[in-house]
């Protein structure tokens, strides 16, 4: 079975400073792997996603994940964390489109990060 | 361009009404799928349609849920007798192709059942 753990409800950063959020996985097959983050009364909003090639994916507003298939893992990550970066993320992940697998996503149950300024 | 878009954005309903919600996808995109997302919760899948056809509905909890998407277009999420425990934000998400594209989702309907 398909699933995502995501170990911090909350991670605290201050404004400058890099940012880490986790995400491990489990899922049979190479994973496909995506961020998305979740602003108060707006839909989930794409960031990046990890489908094969270099571990390191760069996405939109900055952040970056790493891939690392050992450790299966997907952590999001950012140099320099500014306050607009306050939101809830969440880490997902669906099995790659062959043998019959579906396309549906599966979330982890999300991370706040609250950047103080 | 447009995004995809959900209406309503709230439904009130009583316990063991009838709720249609609605969901406009991105134009072009093939697949379409819904998520119910709880409090404090993560999306959780219901189901995925590819051109007309539910190409999978094993995320639908129970037969009082059902998804038609009749042109492969717009998509109605339809919940008959709902219960209290129905009440959730439904996302609705698009993707280009089934296969790779990644999911753009709409701003959800928040629906209450009291």
């Amino acid at each position: 079975a398909q699933s995502v753990a995501q170990p911090e409800d909350q991670v605290n950063v201050a404004e400058g400073n890099p940012l880490t959020v986790k995400c491990t996985y489990s899922v049979s097959g190479n994973p496909y792997l995506f961020w998305y983050v979740q602003y108060p009364n707006r839909g989930l909003q794409f960031l990046l996603k990890y489908i094969t090639g270099d571990n390191l994916v760069k996405g939109s507003y900055g952040f970056e994940a790493e891939f690392n298939k050992s450790q299966t893992s997907f952590h999001l990550k950012k140099p320099s964390a500014l306050v607009s970066d306050s939101a809830l993320y969440f880490c997902a992940v669906r099995r790659p489109p062959y043998g019959g697998a579906t396309n549906k996503l599966i979330f982890g149950t999300g991370t706040l990060l609250a950047v103080q300024p | 361009g447009a995004g995809v878009s959900q209406t309503p954005s709230n439904k009130v309903t009583e316990k063991g009404k009838y709720v249609e919600l609605r969901c406009d996808p991105i134009s072009g995109h093939t697949a379409l799928y819904w998520y119910r997302q709880s409090l404090g919760q993560g999306p959780e899948f219901l189901i995925y349609f590819q051109g007309t056809g539910a190409a999978d509905d094993s995320g639908l909890p129970n037969d009082r849920f059902f998804a038609v998407r009749p042109e492969g277009s717009v998509s109605t999420l339809k919940i008959q007798r709902t219960e209290r425990g129905d009440s959730a934000v439904y996302l609705c998400a698009s993707s280009l192709t089934s296969r790779e594209g990644e999911q753009y989702f709409g701003p959800g309907t928040r629906l209450t059942v009291t």
